[in-house]
């Protein structure tokens, strides 16, 4: 069964510190991982993508890392800013027959205090 | 519409009633999906369509669920006989194509939060 494991849980940390976040997984055949940013009360959007050639992307202070031999990834958050409290969702997607089927982390927590 | 939206945003009923659940997704996209999100967990994968078609619904979890989208835009996600355990945050999202190795981004609309009593 395809899975993704996100870790820590959550996450308090103070305005203007970095962070970083883990996830692992055991999804097959793997086709791309995500990164998403959930604020409460709204819809994912997507941070960053990469592929299994990919093993670093970046978008502005949040840079993504990709071990596919390891199956491992985390996102690496600096310079926290106040507006990064959020969940962070790791998400990886499979090639199943015709489709391309994403597997959800449940997140990561993230609190940022002042 | 500037981003995808769903209506109701919040849906209370009772056990063993149906209820529907309605997306807009993004003009143009022509990939939407259906997802469900319990309390304090990731999103879970329900069905997906390409146009009008249902491309993938190897998520719903029984035959009291059903999407349509008939006319290869606005969908409905139809939950019959309401169950406590259908309660969540259902998300719609959308994207440009599926054809692309599942690359195309998905842009999430707001959800609508079910809850069975």
């Amino acid at each position: 069964k395809n899975q993704v494991e996100q870790s820590p849980q959550s996450l308090i940390i103070l305005e203007g510190k970095n962070c970083t976040l883990q996830c692992n997984y055991t999804v097959s055949p793997f086709s791309n991982l995500r990164w998403y940013k959930q604020d409460t009360g709204r819809g994912p959007v997507s941070l960053t993508i990469m592929t299994f050639s990919e093993n670093t992307k970046s978008n502005g202070r949040y840079t993504a890392t990709l071990d596919a031999d390891t199956k491992q990834s985390s996102l690496h958050i600096t310079a926290s800013q106040l507006s990064d409290s959020a969940s962070y969702i790791c998400v990886v997607s499979a090639k199943t027959g015709g489709s391309y089927i994403p597997t959800f982390g449940r997140g990561t927590s993230l609190i940022v205090h002042p | 519409g500037a981003g995808v939206s769903q209506t109701p945003s919040n849906k209370v009923t009772e056990k063993g009633k149906y209820v529907e659940l309605r997306c807009d997704p993004i003009s143009g996209h022509t990939a939407l999906y259906w997802y469900r999100q319990s309390l304090g967990q990731g999103p879970e994968f329900l069905i997906y369509f390409q146009g009008t078609g249902a491309a993938d619904d190897s998520g719903l979890p029984n035959d009291r669920f059903f999407a349509v989208r008939p006319e290869g835009s606005v969908s409905t996600l139809k939950i019959q006989r309401t169950e406590r355990g259908d309660s969540a945050v259902y998300l719609c999202a959308s994207s440009l194509t599926w054809a692309s190795g599942g690359f195309d981004t998905q842009y999430f609309g707001p959800g609508t939060r079910l809850t069975v009593l």
